[in-house]
């Protein structure tokens, strides 16, 4: 996992509650992502931050917030305006940079369900 | 959508070279091809990425094709502990973003 972690590793809510999932990471990476993953499909990314104090909505952003305020940490809040937030949510981390090869290193997961 | 096609699921015998093929006919000159797998309920593990030539590193073997529409993926020696979904993805760049677009992968199942 490089260096990336993500906690809990399971988290339970009931229907209309907000939940903030944790991603932190050691790698002084730039920039951060957060993707999420339902059973037997790939990975859509919720959004993404290039730098502290900014970040953009990717796919799939309705229903969720996040906010950069230091370099290492990039917490998610699955809001209760989120419809069908049971799923594996995974956080990635990049060097940054716009062009070139710049490759994300994924956190553990979490697998979240509500009740 | 997702810029690459890949089969839905392979075998492959224990030992033996694993090769996963992945289209991307829509590739631009400057994107690059990754690959990384993905063991169940775990993330996704970076394999290798290359643009235009030929790479290996100490887990696989990445060729691409002349014309960069294809790629394949080499895993030399299969093992059991390679059993994993593999995604293949073309890196996109929107505005000053990273979109790394994950398609639904290729499910490899080693056998003994």
């Amino acid at each position: 996992d490089g260096g990336i972690t993500q906690s809990p590793k399971y988290l339970f809510r009931k229907e209309g509650q907000n939940v903030t999932l944790s991603c932190e990471q050691n790698l002084n990476h730039d920039a951060m992502y957060w993707y999420r993953q339902d059973p037997g499909q790939g990975l859509r990314l919720i959004y993404y931050s290039q730098i502290v104090n900014d970040f953009q909505k990717g796919d799939i952003a309705e229903g969720y917030s996040v906010s950069r305020e230091k370099k290492e940490s990039f917490p998610l809040t699955v809001t209760s305006a989120q419809k069908n937030p049971t799923a594996f949510y995974l956080c990635a981390s990049s060097a940054g940079g716009r062009f070139g090869s710049d490759t994300q290193y994924f956190g553990p997961g979490t697998r979240l369900t509500v009740l | 959508d997702a810029k690459t096609t890949q089969p839905t699921s392979m075998d492959c015998a224990e030992g033996r070279a694993a090769n996963l093929p992945c289209n991307h006919s829509t590739i631009s000159g400057n994107e690059y091809v990754y690959w990384y797998r993905q063991i169940h309920s775990q993330g996704p593990q970076y394999i290798i990425h290359g643009l235009k030539n030929n790479e290996t590193n100490e887990m696989a073997s990445l060729i691409i094709t002349e014309d960069r529409k294809s790629s394949t993926l080499i895993l030399p020696h299969a093992t059991l502990r390679d059993t994993a979904v593999y995604y293949c993805i073309v890196r996109v760049v929107e505005n000053y973003g990273q979109n790394f677009v994950f398609g639904p992968g290729t499910r490899l199942s080693v056998l003994p």
